[in-house]
């Protein structure tokens, strides 16, 4: 248990649907992020936020859309996604953004786009 | 492009000390070193992470050369627990996660 929740855990939605992701964080912390990981590829960081400000968006495409109501909640917003946007997606959190903070990743979400 | 490199695998016998080596020999004064490893399919879990200075936490050792061009990763008394993929990363404002290294833990 790390203190970073996301739900659901799974996830199969079709192309045309519009689904959410969420993620909590019960540690107090500033920074949020979230990452796609597709299978056999590395990590890849989507959207960093701070303070509840996005800083950061790796050219990531408009069907993916992020929201940070406040310091604890992260959302991404999914809509007409691809089937190869079928992927784990993590959230994680840290004290502060960089370093020398550590990051703290959720379990994940795994979704299927069919 | 991540800016570390590490042997895509590793094996290592139950109880014995696993030490798993990272090559940064680009790394700039101010960057930390970090570890992090991802038991399959679930997030990565932060190990440990040091600047200049050898660190040792519960979980493992840091040790980082002089140059700070290569750390490597001691876990003392590797369990079966411990297999994992293992990831160096040097983190100035964000992480990249590169492949890490595979490092099977065997009876």
């Amino acid at each position: 248990e790390t203190g970073v929740t996301q739900t659901p855990r799974h996830l199969v939605m079709g192309m045309t649907n519009k689904k959410s992701l969420k993620c909590e964080q019960h540690l107090g912390h500033n920074a949020m992020y979230w990452y796609k990981q597709s299978a056999k590829k590395p990590l890849e960081l989507m959207f960093v936020y701070s303070l509840e400000e996005r800083v950061e968006n790796n050219s990531v495409p408009s069907r993916f859309s992020p929201e940070c109501p406040n310091s604890s909640h992260l959302f991404l917003h999914l809509h007409t996604l691809q089937p190869e946007d079928s992927a784990l997606y993590l959230c994680a959190s840290s004290r502060l953004l960089g370093q020398p903070y550590e990051q703290y990743f959720g379990p994940g979400t795994r979704l299927t786009v069919t | 492009d991540a800016k570390t490199t590490q042997p895509p695998s590793m094996d290592c016998a139950e109880g014995r000390a696993a030490n798993l080596p990272c090559n940064h020999s680009t790394i700039s004064g101010n960057e930390y070193v970090y570890w992090y490893r991802q038991i399959h399919s679930q997030g990565p879990q932060y190990i440990i992470h040091g600047l200049k200075n050898n660190e040792t936490n519960e979980m493992a050792s840091l040790i980082i050369t002089e140059d700070r061009k290569s750390s490597t990763l001691i876990l003392p008394h590797a369990t079966l627990r411990d297999t994992a993929v293992y990831y160096c990363i040097l983190g100035y404002s964000t992480l990249t996660f590169g492949k890490g290294t595979m490092l099977l833990v065997s009876p």
